[in-house]
């Protein structure tokens, strides 16, 4: 089993829709948990941490559970420059992260 | 102004053959890893250097050997390249922060290595 799952998509939606990833990993002792994002061609960059009480940045709201050991991240209104491979990233111990293989996001016009 | 930076962008070399790869970073940040990011997309860590010291080796052919010349700097030395070490190679860094677990890495542009 992978240490962090998620659903590979492509999650293809018209601009405006809200759309939802979720993702799961399986180390429980796991501390810090990340969303990432990587266009095509280009290197990962940070979208945002998730933190247990959930937390919002503009038209993106990540919630962590840890009792399930599950994390999504929401995106309302979607926009076409959106269209990315969202990463869900789970870190076990000092500076270590382990990424899931991403979730591919395609939005049109 | 370029954060992280690794040179070469693209490498193309024939089996057998030994390459570097170079990353530098100039956002005075303790720690930098090496990433490889394969054909299906999976991005795993390599390795991890604090502080010029190596501190994660994850199940890493000893044919790649990372350096560490100064805090700034984390090469990549591949050996007696394969078919199978093709791929993107990404160089990230983060600064730590006592007490906390995990910082922000950022990441190089990559390098895409191709081994014919």
């Amino acid at each position: 089993r992978k240490e962090v799952e998620q659903d590979p998509g492509p999650f293809n939606v018209p601009e405006g829709a809200t759309v939802a990833f979720n993702c799961t990993y399986s180390n429980s002792a796991s501390q810090s948990f990340f969303w990432y994002r990587q266009d095509c061609r280009k290197e990962p960059k940070l979208l945002m941490s998730v933190y247990s009480s959930g937390n919002e940045d503009g038209r993106f709201t990540a919630q962590l559970n840890r009792a399930s050991q599950y994390i999504s991240l929401l995106i309302r209104d979607s926009k076409l420059s959106d269209s990315a491979t969202y990463l869900c990233v789970v870190s076990t111990g000092f500076q270590k992260l382990v990424f899931g293989t991403g979730t591919r996001l395609l939005v049109s016009p | 102004d370029t954060a992280v930076s690794q040179t070469p962008k693209y490498l193309v070399t024939q089996m057998g053959n030994d390459k570097s790869i170079k990353c530098e970073q100039n956002l005075g940040h303790d720690t930098m890893y090496w990433y490889k990011q394969d054909s299906k997309k999976f991005l795993k860590i390599m390795f991890s250097y604090n502080n010029k010291e190596l501190i994660i080796n994850e199940t890493v052919p000893n044919r790649f050997s990372p350096k560490s010349p100064d805090k700034a700097h984390l090469n990549l030395h591949i050996n007696s390249l394969e078919l199978g070490d093709s791929a993107v190679y990404f160089c990230a860094s983060s600064q730590d922060v006592p007490g906390r677990r995990s910082e922000t890495q950022y990441f190089g542009p990559g390098t895409r290595l191709l081994v014919l």
